[in-house]
C-alpha cells in the first residue's frame, strides 16, 4: 500500500488530452513540493515534472503539473503513442522523513 | 553529459551482504544530493536512501532502517549502498539517482540500475 494514491491506469487516444491525479496527506503532499517521473520498464526513470510545476529542460510542454491541498495532478496533452509508460508521482513525508512514492499509473495510448 | 553507472549486484542468500557502487560523472558530484530507489519485480518504485551533498545527512526508508547504510566518496566520485540482513523482499533493481540542483529529492538523473536477487 503506497502513501501516494494514484489511479492503476489511464488511458487515451492520439492528441487527447489526459489527467492523472495524486492524492496524499498533510505530512507529504500538503506539505512539501510533489515530483513527477516517467519510467519505461527497463529503462532508467526521467524526471518530468519538479516543485509541483516546473519543467526540467528538454521536457514537452506537452506535460504539466498542479497542486491542490494534499493533492497534485499531471496532465499530458497532445498525447503520443511514445507517452505510454508508467508514471510516479513523489514528495517528500515529514511523519517519515523520507521520500514517498505513489503505486505508479500505467499511461495506454490507443 | 550526465552518466550514473551502478554496479555490485548479483544474487545473495538471505542474511548475506552486498556492497552497490554508482560511478558518476558528467557534473560536479560533491555539489549534489545522491540517492538510491529500487524496483521489486512487478512492483513500483520505492525509495531507498538520500545523503546530502557534503555527506552529514543521510534518510533511510523504514524497510532498510537499520540494514542498509549510504556512503560517499567525493574523491572518486562514487556512491555507496551497503546492505546488510539481506531479505528476499530487498529482491530488485537498485537505481542510484542525482538530486536536482534545487530540489535535492527530485530525482534529475538516474542509472539503467543493478539487480539484487536474494534467494537461496
Amino acid at each position: 500500500q503506497s502513501v501516494l494514491t494514484q489511479p492503476p491506469s489511464v488511458s487515451g487516444t492520439p492528441g487527447q488530452r489526459v489527467t492523472i491525479s495524486c492524492s496524499g496527506s498533510s505530512s507529504n503532499i500538503g506539505s512539501n513540493a510533489v515530483n513527477w517521473y516517467q519510467h519505461l520498464p527497463g529503462t532508467a526513470p526521467k524526471l518530468l515534472i519538479y516543485r509541483n510545476n516546473q519543467r526540467p529542460s528538454g521536457v514537452p510542454d506537452r506535460f504539466s503539473g498542479s497542486k491542490s491541498g494534499t493533492s497534485a495532478s499531471l496532465a499530458i496533452s497532445g498525447l503520443q503513442s511514445e507517452d505510454e509508460a508508467d508514471y510516479y508521482c513523489a514528495a517528500w513525508d515529514d511523519s517519515v522523513n523520507g521520500v514517498v512514492f505513489g503505486g505508479g499509473t500505467k499511461l495506454t495510448v490507443l | 553529459d550526465v552518466q550514473l553507472l551502478e554496479s555490485g549486484g548479483g544474487l545473495v542468500q538471505p542474511g548475506g551482504s552486498l556492497r552497490l557502487s554508482c560511478a558518476a560523472s558528467g557534473f560536479t558530484f560533491s555539489s549534489y544530493a545522491m540517492s538510491w530507489v529500487r524496483q521489486a519485480p512487478g512492483k513500483g518504485l520505492e525509495w531507498v536512501s538520500i545523503i546530502s551533498d557534503s555527506g552529514g545527512s543521510t534518510y533511510y526508508a523504514d524497510s532498510v532502517k537499520g540494514r542498509f547504510s549510504i556512503s560517499r566518496d567525493d574523491s572518486k566520485n562514487m556512491l555507496y549502498l551497503q546492505l546488510n540482513s539481506l531479505r528476499a523482499d530487498d529482491t530488485a533493481v537498485y537505481h542510484c539517482a542525482k538530486g536536482n540542483a534545487v530540489a535535492p529529492t527530485a530525482f534529475d538523473y538516474w542509472g539503467q540500475g543493478t539487480l539484487v536477487t536474494v534467494s537461496s
